[in-house]
This record gives C-alpha cells, structure tokens and sequence, in this order.
C-alpha cells in the first residue's frame, strides 16, 4: 500500500526568502513517481514538480527543488525566493506504476508575508 | 480549449436528490479518473476508467456511479444524496494507464444542504 505524510499542516515565509515544505512517503512498489502539487484558492491542481524514483538527480523547475532521499523515502519540496503567488495548499503525493493510483498527503498550506 | 473540462463547476442541491457531474477530455487520453477533496482538503482517488472500462474501484458507496459512454467523457452520478457527500469532485486524465502525468479538471464543489 501507499502512504503519504506531510506532517507540517501550515507554514508561513517571508517574501524572497526560502522554504522548505516535508513529505515522507511509503511504497511497495520498485517503480514509482513523486509529484508536488499546488492548489491556490482558485482550487485548480497545478502540477509543480515531479521526480522518477529511479532517477538519483534531484527534480527542478525554476525555483522549485527537491530533496529526493531514496533510502529515507524522504521528498521534500524547495521553494526559492518566495513570491506572493506562491501562497497555496501544497500537496504531496506519489504514483505507483503498478497501481496508477496517485496517492495524497494531506497538504501544507503556505503562507507568503510581503 | 480546457483540456479537462467539468460541468457545473457549483452544486447545490438538498439531501435525498441525484445528480450528476460531466467531464470531458480534449487530449486524447485513454485513461480517466474522479478523485474527492473533503472538507479537510484531504484527496482520494473514487474511480478510473480506461477506454470506458473501470479499472480502479475504491471503497465507495453504490449510490455513486461513474459512467464512461466514450474515452473522451467519465461522468459521476450520484443517487440519494447526502450531508456527507459534499465536497470537491475532480475529474482528471492521463495518456494511459501507468502513465504519470495526470491532468485535472477545475473541480465541482458539491454542496448537499
């Protein structure tokens, strides 16, 4: 089974300055994808970031990042100089190859103070 | 041009009603879902579909039923309505099955009063 932890229900940042929001995340499978998603109050899912488990290099975008530690099922999202619009709930989640399930965490909401 | 598309975008109906919520794909995917975001924003897959086959069934209830009358098109019934059933309905799609780049619709925010 799949699991997804995001264990920081709420976080704030100052504007310009950098963020790091958790996951940690459990699987069965040997093929898998992590994902973050960004939903702002428009509700729409945005796709932010993803990473290939079998890729050892860390995923970036801009100034997205993550942190993909195998071993510690750890994947943690980087957000660099924070802007306003980054304010949003932040989800988690993985995609097993087997299951094509996209499992959920239960979010972070991020605060961006100008 | 919405790649996935979801209609009505708002629901508001009274305990005991069905109703029904559309979706429909313009990309050409053979795979398509329905996931729920409850009160705590919390997301769960509900149904898949791949070429209007269900190939992913939760744990829901038998008064929601999917139907996929082609690959483009995954619609959600819903009979008897229910407090608890209020939430947002997403409507996603993908390539195909095993494929991992997921597309959303804007959601339905259902609200059962």
């Amino acid at each position: 089974a799949q699991t997804v932890t995001q264990s920081q229900p709420e976080m704030s940042v100052q504007e310009a300055e950098t963020v790091t929001l958790s996951c940690t995340y459990d699987t069965s499978e040997s093929d898998y994808y992590l994902f973050w998603y960004k939903q702002p109050p428009s509700r729409q899912m945005i796709l932010v970031i993803r990473q290939e488990a079998y890729k050892q290099q860390n995923a970036t975008e801009n100034r997205f990042s993550v942190n993909f530690q195998k071993a510690a099922k750890s994947f943690s999202l980087k957000i660099s100089d924070s802007q306003l619009g980054d304010a949003a709930m932040y989800f988690c989640a993985s995609l097993g190859g087997a299951t094509n399930k996209l499992i959920f965490g239960t979010g972070t909401l991020l605060a961006v103070q100008p | 041009d919405t790649a996935v598309s979801q209609t009505p975008k708002y629901l508001v109906t009274q305990m005991g009603n069905d109703k029904s919520i559309k979706c429909e794909q313009n990309l050409g995917h053979d795979t398509m879902y329905w996931y729920k975001q409850d009160s705590k924003k919390f997301l769960k897959i509900m149904f898949s579909y791949n070429n209007k086959e269900l190939i992913i069934n939760e744990t829901v209830p038998n008064r929601f039923s999917p139907k996929s009358p082609d690959k483009a098109h995954l619609n959600l019934h819903i009979n008897s309505l229910e407090l608890g059933d209020s939430a947002v309905y997403f409507c996603a799609s993908s390539l195909r099955v095993s494929n991992e780049k997921l597309f959303f619709g804007s959601g339905t925010q259902l609200s059962v009063l």
